[in-house]
């Protein structure tokens, strides 16, 4: 159950893009298609913003967009604005009804 | 329209318990499998449990195995976490969210759970 790898952060000027890496193994990221990434801004809920490697949920705007080779996923984030300075974090299924997080990465917008 | 409502948390002394509860509602709540998400001080998420929608089916992460307990009674919408032997290091935001196995859709906004003497 190792958590996943994230860079702890990254950083981009509005309207520019960024990608988020999330690194596991063959038991997770690899092994299901079924890698998630949500925002978290501190003291609120975090939000589902990717789900199934690459799906968004209604409502989250199409500058995030998920991908995924072998056992590293992706989180793109174009056209930076200013509120979407915050943490990301991904997540994958394990297996029998147990998920593991990434460590968390820091969007800084400059 | 789905709402999700921890409750439970509060103060406990090192080696006490403590029970946290998870109403759902806006969804078929037995139709879906749900989980703990935890937040500690400084920290990033951490994963701590999760039960199928039947209930038959639970699993731990490795930090709370054999301490934590989860339940859920599907005729009151309502999941349960026991937790037994409670350390320092369980000093968390605990989250109830609705699982899907790509993603979890739905949270509640949290109880915080502090562990101290």
């Amino acid at each position: 159950q190792s958590a996943l790898t994230q860079p702890r952060s990254v950083s981009g000027s509005p309207g520019q893009s960024v990608t988020i890496s999330c690194t596991g193994t063959s038991s997770d990221v690899g092994g299901y298609n079924y890698v998630s990434w949500y925002q978290h801004h501190p003291g609120k809920a975090p939000k589902l913003m990717i789900y199934d490697d690459i799906r968004r949920p209604s409502g989250v705007p199409d500058r995030f967009s998920g991908s995924k080779s072998g056992n590293t996923a992706s989180l793109t984030i174009s056209g930076l604005q200013a509120e979407d300075e915050t943490d990301y974090y991904c997540c994958s299924y394990a297996g029998s009804y147990s998920w593991v997080f990434g460590g968390g990465t820091k969007l800084t917008v400059l | 329209e789905v709402q999700i409502l921890e409750s439970g948390g509060g103060l406990v002394q090192p080696g006490g318990s403590l029970r946290l509860s998870c109403v759902a509602s806006g969804f078929s709540f037995s139709g879906f499998a749900m989980c703990w998400v935890r937040q500690a001080p400084g920290k990033g998420l951490e994963w701590v449990s999760g039960i199928s929608g039947s209930g038959d089916n639970t699993n731990y992460a490795e930090s709370v195995k054999g301490r934590f307990t989860i339940s859920r009674d599907n005729s009151k919408n309502t999941m349960n976490l026991q937790m037994n032997s409670l350390r320092a290091e369980d000093t968390a935001i605990y989250y109830c969210a609705k699982a899907l196995y790509g993603g979890l859709e739905y949270w509640g906004q949290g109880t915080l759970i502090t562990v101290s003497s």
